[in-house]
């Protein structure tokens, strides 16, 4: 079974500073892609980055980059140049392989609550 | 745009009322997904569908059920609710490259 671990419940950052949010994942499949979605107080669930278990690079999308480390498997989050606007929830998911018949599911972790300071 | 919607922000229920928690996708997905989320546990799945008519039980199916009758439509059926149903509840329809959620809706049931 796919497990997500995310050990940080709540995080503070100054902004403009960068931040690293920890995300381990446990998956016995060879293919396999992972997530990171920002839930901010209205609720809704932003996708942000993705990373496929067989990208040779990790993934960047403007502040966001994720750090993944395929024999360590971690898929940290790096916010660069942190900003007011990032005070938000941050889930780290993986979705599975994709078999015919069925849809392919995601696994969340319990998520980590960021706080940017002045 | 992708859009999902969901029926209602906010809804409040008794103990024992059938609830209906609807989603709708302008996408044309085939896949869509159920979520509740409670402080600590994350999200967790209830059930999906991966096409008309076609759906299956996820992680915490219990005392829920769903219905899709028309591929843009998802629903979620709380057939006698529980105060332990109280939750946020989040649909999301899956377009291949990510799934794009719904904006929630926050269930209490009293």
């Amino acid at each position: 079974a796919q497990k997500i671990t995310q050990t940080q419940p709540g995080m503070f950052v100054q902004e403009k500073e960068a931040v690293t949010l920890d995300c381990t994942y446990d998956t016995s499949d060879p293919s396999y892609g992972l997530f990171w979605y920002k839930q901010p107080s209205s609720g809704e669930m932003i996708f942000l980055i993705y990373q496929g278990s067989y990208d040779q690079q990790n993934a960047t999308e403007g502040r966001y980059s994720l750090n993944f480390q395929k024999a360590r498997k971690s898929a940290n989050l790096v916010i660069s140049a942190s900003q007011l606007g990032d005070s938000a929830m941050y889930f780290c998911a993986m979705r599975e392989p994709q078999y015919t018949g069925t849809a392919s599911k995601l696994t969340f972790g319990t998520g980590t609550r960021l706080q940017v300071t002045l | 745009d992708v859009k999902v919607t969901q029926s209602s922000r906010y809804l409040v229920k008794r103990t024992g009322e059938k609830v209906f928690l609807e989603c709708v996708q302008d996408m044309d997905h085939e896949n869509m997904f159920w979520y509740r989320q409670d402080p600590g546990l994350g999200l967790r799945l209830i059930y999906f569908s991966y096409d008309v008519k076609m759906k299956e039980k996820g992680d915490i199916p219990e005392g829920y059920s769903v219905s899709r009758e028309k591929k843009e439509r998802f629903s979620l059926i709380l057939e006698s609710a529980s105060t332990n149903q109280t939750s946020m509840y989040l649909c999301a329809s899956d377009g291949g490259d990510t799934q794009y959620f719904g904006p929630g809706t926050r269930l209490t049931v009293l």
